[in-house]
């Protein structure tokens, strides 16, 4: 356990359905990055938070996904209206900025569009 | 962020060492090298890091080549256990980018 965690652990949802996912970052960590992955490929970047601030994008992250991290604490991941394109599982992680930083990931949550 | 080179796969037996190589030519001054695994249906978990000089932790070692284009990550004494995807990372800690960029890995099996 990396001390970083994601709810839910698994997600089955129909085509055109939103969906929402939570990550909650190790206390002190002021970095949050949302991944993702697909079967037999490494993580995809798709965003990163510094505190409450959304510095980064990838072109991944089309204008169905939004993520928040109002407080700098939790993030949120929403899809809308979800393609099966959309499978896949989603990591959360979150490091400390400085020199060499160490990211620690949760356990992804695993999202199966129907 | 500079790209590396890793093998799809490798083998191993148990309580045996284990030289996970990485290619990494293009590497910047100020790239450091990562390397994180990941374990089947889990998310990928830090192993070690270093710039110049080898690194040791109770993990793994990293031994990092004088001309830093090339890093082998040595598991001392394989186990069931680190039967996983090694991934190889160039960072650049003071890059705009805070984000790490995956390639596929070496998946690692480990036989008893």
């Amino acid at each position: 356990d990396t001390g970083v965690s994601q709810n839910p652990r698994h997600k089955i949802t129909k085509r055109g359905q939103n969906v929402t996912f939570r990550c909650d970052p190790i206390s002190e960590h002021n970095r949050l990055y949302w991944y993702r992955q697909t079967l037999g490929q490494g993580p995809e970047f798709l965003t990163y938070f510094q505190n409450e601030a959304q510095l980064e994008k990838s072109r991944l992250l089309s204008d169905r996904f939004s993520a928040e991290r109002p407080k700098g604490s939790f993030s949120t991941l929403e899809i809308q209206r979800t393609e099966q394109g959309d499978s896949a599982m989603y990591l959360c992680a979150s490091s400390l900025l400085r020199t060499g930083e160490t990211q620690y990931f949760g356990p992804g949550t695993r999202l199966l569009v129907l | 962020d500079a790209k590396t080179t890793q093998p799809n796969s490798m083998e191993s037996n148990e309580e045996e060492p284990v030289h996970l190589p990485c290619n990494h030519s293009t590497i910047s001054g100020t790239d450091y090298i990562h390397w994180y695994r990941q374990l089947p249906s889990q998310g990928p978990e830090y192993v070690i890091h270093g710039l110049t000089s080898n690194v040791n932790n109770r993990m793994a070692s990293l031994a990092i080549a004088e001309d830093r284009k090339s890093s082998t990550l040595i598991l001392h004494r394989a186990t069931l256990r680190d039967a996983a995807v090694y991934y190889c990372i160039l960072r650049d800690p003071g890059g705009s980018q805070g984000n790490l960029i995956f390639g596929k890995g070496t998946k690692l099996s480990v036989k008893p």
